[in-house]
């Protein structure tokens, strides 16, 4: 099955703590994406990736980080620095040249 | 920054009955997609419209573009219970590689 698989489903992050989403694709798309959503909000833009080992911030990236060592793996980090990461995040991957989108089903991190 | 503003927030209509939602942009675009989203899931793509096109159709769905307006509509037709769910457009701009989305039109069927 061809797709945008991330994990886990639920994360849920102590104070003071870094957590990882992972992101992976077997699409073989050069793009990769992560939005943030916050409850009955659109998607906001957190950070994207054209190319292996390149990335660019989007327009709210303070307080996360990201790598892209391998085509097929995006993990976002979640820093302690981020001090309102309960949101539902949505990584994305997208062809060239159009730029549709196939999304993952989504991470949903909550604080304790 | 946000460049789409879907109109309206929410919208609730009878089964059978068309829906319709808008979208309106800042700056200069490549393309414009339209996505669905259904509660507490992945986005899914529905339609892509491009610079140069006017219209678009997809089944039931049919998209228009007014790049002098900076605007999209879209419209499905013969609404049913299962276009229940939360509709965004995103657009592709020419100037770098951002995917930009707007807040999106909640869409209520009422059986």
């Amino acid at each position: 099955d061809g797709g945008i698989t991330q994990s886990p489903k639920y994360l849920f992050r102590k104070e003071g703590q870094n957590v990882t989403l992972s992101c992976e694709q077997n699409l073989n798309h050069d793009a990769m994406y992560w939005y943030r959503q916050d409850p009955g909000q659109g998607l906001r833009l957190i950070y994207y990736s054209q190319i292996v080992n390149d990335f660019q911030k989007g327009d709210i990236a303070e307080g996360y980080s990201v790598s892209r060592e391998k085509k097929e793996s995006f993990p976002l980090t979640v820093t302690s620095a981020q001090k309102n990461p309960t949101a539902f995040y949505l990584c994305a991957s997208s062809i060239g040249g159009t730029r549709r989108l196939f999304f993952g089903s989504g991470t949903q991190l909550s604080v304790l | 920054s946000q460049q789409g503003e879907e109109d309206p927030q929410a919208l609730s209509i009878q089964e059978g009955e068309n829906a319709t939602m808008n979208c309106s942009y800042k700056t200069s675009i490549n393309n414009l997609q339209w996505y669905r989203q259904n509660s507490g899931r992945g986005l899914v793509h529905l339609i892509l419209i491009r610079s140069n096109e006017r219209e678009k159709h997809s089944g039931r769905l049919r998209v228009t573009l007014d790049t002098s307006k900076k605007s999209s509509s879209l419209l499905i037709t013969a609404s049913r219970a299962a276009d229940t769910a939360s509709y965004f457009c995103a657009t592709v701009t020419n100037r770098d590689d951002k995917i930009i989305f707007g807040k999106g039109t909640r869409l209520h069927i009422l059986p």
